[in-house]
């Protein structure tokens, strides 16, 4: 069974236009988060949700709306792609708590995204 | 600042050891880690180390914690061709729950020749 999961695993579009990235997670998790790794392989978080409820925004772009309908799914609407944003995009997430291994993120299989 | 280095590449033999090497900033990180990521897959994670051990090891795997100059390795005993991936090393900065974010580091290159 597929613990997170993305869809698409690629994605390939044109400048200007609006596309999204689904994610789902089965482990009963209450946070989910965005980050996406560059082509240089350099991974920087993007966002969190905690039970639907938005709690880290890291200065990204208002071109990228991230959507909880609920607390398994967090889903990444970008708007106006721009050639920068080709990029692979992870989804991760983890139980609550602070303490033992309550803090591990567990990441998806990651989306491909080629803006030309 | 938030920068976690690492050193590029590493090449090793198979059946030697690797020891891939990692400098944070935060003091205050609680919990450091190392992910896998094989090419074309998503990051698994490998273990993680709490702030207060030195050590910890999980069968061919080794971390090594040094708070006094914020470094982290992590050394594979007897590596395979399997081992060959991009390792990244994170720390985990926030004020518990939601608010933790990972800071990853750049990322090492681990090719194992046969």
């Amino acid at each position: 069974d597929t613990a997170v999961s993305q869809t698409p695993k690629y994605l390939v579009t044109q400048m200007g236009n609006d596309k999204s990235i689904k994610c789902e997670q089965n482990l009963g998790h209450d946070t989910m988060y965005w980050y996406k790794q560059d082509s240089k392989k350099f991974l920087k978080i993007m966002f969190s949700y905690n039970n639907k409820e938005l709690i880290i925004n890291e200065t990204v772009p208002n071109r990228f709306s991230p959507k909880s309908p609920d607390k398994a799914h967090l889903n990444l609407h970008i708007n106006s792609l721009e050639l920068g944003d080709s990029a692979v995009y992870f989804c991760a997430s983890s139980p609550p708590g602070s303490g033992g291994n309550t803090h591990t993120q567990y990441f998806g299989p990651g989306t491909r995204l080629t803006v030309l | 600042g938030e920068d976690v280095e690492q050193s590029l590449f590493l090449s090793v033999r198979e059946g030697d050891s690797s020891v891939i090497n990692c400098t944070y900033t935060d003091s205050s990180s609680t919990y450091l880690y190392w992910y896998k990521q094989e090419p074309g897959a998503g990051l698994q994670l490998l273990t993680y180390i709490f702030s207060n051990m030195d050590m910890k090891q999980d069968q061919r795997l080794t971390v090594l914690l040094n708070k006094k100059d914020k470094h982290l390795s992590l050394r594979i005993a007897d590596t395979q061709t399997g081992d060959s991936a991009i390792y990244f090393c994170a720390e985990r900065m926030g004020y518990g729950g939601a608010t933790n974010k990972l800071i990853f580091g750049t990322g090492t290159l681990l090719a194992v020749q046969p």
